[in-house]
């Protein structure tokens, strides 16, 4: 089993519409976790990271779920502007950080 | 967004040359990395330096050679490559191993032909 492991891709959706992400992990002594966002032939940029109560910035919210070790991205109001690759990176105390495969969303008009 | 350069951006070397990577970070991070990115695959971790110490070799072969003068310059020095090498090169750092997030440079697209 994966130690990170990203819905599979794609994601092909309207402009406008609401689309959400998940990622599991194995470690549960995870303690840090982020998801970035990567376009294509460039390097990937951290979107957020995420917190135990679940927070939001603007249309994208990311939750944590510790009992059930998976983090969630939800975005809203999709934009053309949002087609990327997203990774999801779960970290262990003082450990390396694992990236996920990533999850590629495509917003069309 | 400058915090994190590396250069050159794209390199083509030959199966015998020898080439080196650089990066250099303008965040005062402590933890510097370096991490490969194959066509279609994943990110790979290749090397962590945390207060210029090298605290993670992830199995990578002798061809590459990482060196870490400072908390913000990190190289990855490469020889007898092979074609399968080739691939995108990410520097990143943060603030301390672990925890913090990293921020990557623009990587290095290489090329071994």
């Amino acid at each position: 089993r994966k130690e990170v492991e990203q819905d599979p891709g794609p994601f092909n959706v309207p402009e406008g519409a609401t689309v959400a992400f998940n990622c599991t992990y194995s470690n549960s002594a995870s303690q840090s976790f982020f998801w970035y966002r990567q376009d294509c032939r460039k390097e990937p940029k951290l979107l957020m990271s995420v917190y135990s109560s679940g927070n939001e910035d603007g249309r994208f919210t990311a939750q944590l779920n510790r009992a059930s070790q998976y983090i969630s991205l939800l975005i809203r109001d999709s934009k053309l502007s949002d087609s990327a690759t997203y990774l999801c990176v779960v970290t262990p105390n003082a450990g390396k950080s694992t990236f996920g495969d990533g999850t590629t969303l495509t917003v069309k008009p | 967004e400058t915090g994190v350069t590396q250069t050159p951006r794209h390199l083509v070397m030959g199966m015998t040359n020898k080439k080196s990577l650089k990066c250099e970070q303008h965040l005062g991070h402590n933890a510097m990395y370096w991490y490969k990115q194959s066509a279609k695959k994943p990110l790979e971790l290749m090397f962590v330096y945390n207060f210029k110490e090298q605290t993670e070799n992830n199995s990578v072969p002798s061809r590459f050679s990482p060196e870490c003068p400072n908390s913000s310059h990190l190289f990855l020095h490469l020889h007898t490559l092979q074609p399968e090498d080739s691939a995108l090169y990410l520097c990143a750092s943060s603030q301390e191993q672990g925890d913090s997030p990293l921020h990557f440079g623009n990587g290095t697209r290489l090329t071994v032909t």
